[in-house]
């Protein structure tokens, strides 16, 4: 089926441990972005990408790192993982092209990561 | 400091009434907005938007409307349905540009809708 694949769903680290977040979409959207989600304070960007090999940093960036190779892959690097980055982790896609009536994002089904 | 302000984290409604959901934001320059819905375990779904060149927007059950010079928005679920049940977010983005939208998130409504 069409959409955003996240892997893992669920990911235990501990403190100091690194790990890949992966994100593929088979939409052929140019932009990409991460998104974190806690309790009370919505969804919030980490990075974002609007085409491969282009990335920039959004609202929570440190900590975190991202490339984009292909159209389809946006993978999130933790570099080494400390208790506050435990959260549920969303990727999500859309088209960047200016013209459509819709310009909103589909999101993968997210990682719930737990940093112990 | 939140720009995007959802100030109900709950809401209950019987079945077959109206569900009004609420969203403020600080930002002046949002100039598009949406409604995403979330169940549990699962990614948000876009459900509805609306530009500011317009104050209404509807799809089937669901009505977005936009004051601006209150800078408020509401989602209206007409009926509600015990399918609604979900975590509902209100997102915002500057006008739009023609390579991809960040968009600000409120911090979510989760309505429940009782049979």
């Amino acid at each position: 089926n069409a959409g955003v694949t996240q892997t893992p769903k669920f990911q235990v680290l501990k403190t100091g441990q690194s790990m890949t977040l992966q994100c593929a979409q088979d939409m052929n959207h140019e932009y990409m972005s991460w998104y974190r989600q806690d309790p009370g304070m919505g969804l919030r960007l980490i990075h974002y990408s609007v085409g491969a090999g282009i990335t920039d940093q959004g609202e929570v960036p440190n900590g975190y790192n991202v490339s984009r190779s292909t159209t389809e892959d946006f993978p999130l690097r933790l570099l080494s993982a400390a208790p506050s980055q435990t959260s549920v982790y969303f990727c999500a896609s859309s088209y960047s092209s200016g013209g459509r009536e819709d310009y909103g994002y589909t999101f993968g089904s997210g990682t719930r990561l737990t940093v112990v | 400091d939140q720009q995007v302000k959802q100030n109900s984290p709950s809401l209950s409604v019987q079945e077959g009434r109206i569900s009004i959901l609420n969203c403020d934001y600080t930002n002046s320059m949002f100039d598009y907005f949406l409604w995403y819905k979330k169940y549990p375990a699962e990614g948000p779904t876009f459900l509805i938007s609306i530009s500011s060149i317009k104050d209404k927007n509807e799809d089937g059950r669901f009505t977005v409307f936009l004051n601006k010079s209150a800078k408020h928005l509401s989602l209206h679920i007409v009926p509600s349905q015990p399918g609604d049940s979900a975590v509902y977010f209100c997102a915002a983005t500057p006008i739009l540009r023609n390579y991809g939208q960040n968009f600000v998130f409120g911090p979510g409504t989760r309505l429940s809708v009782l049979p």
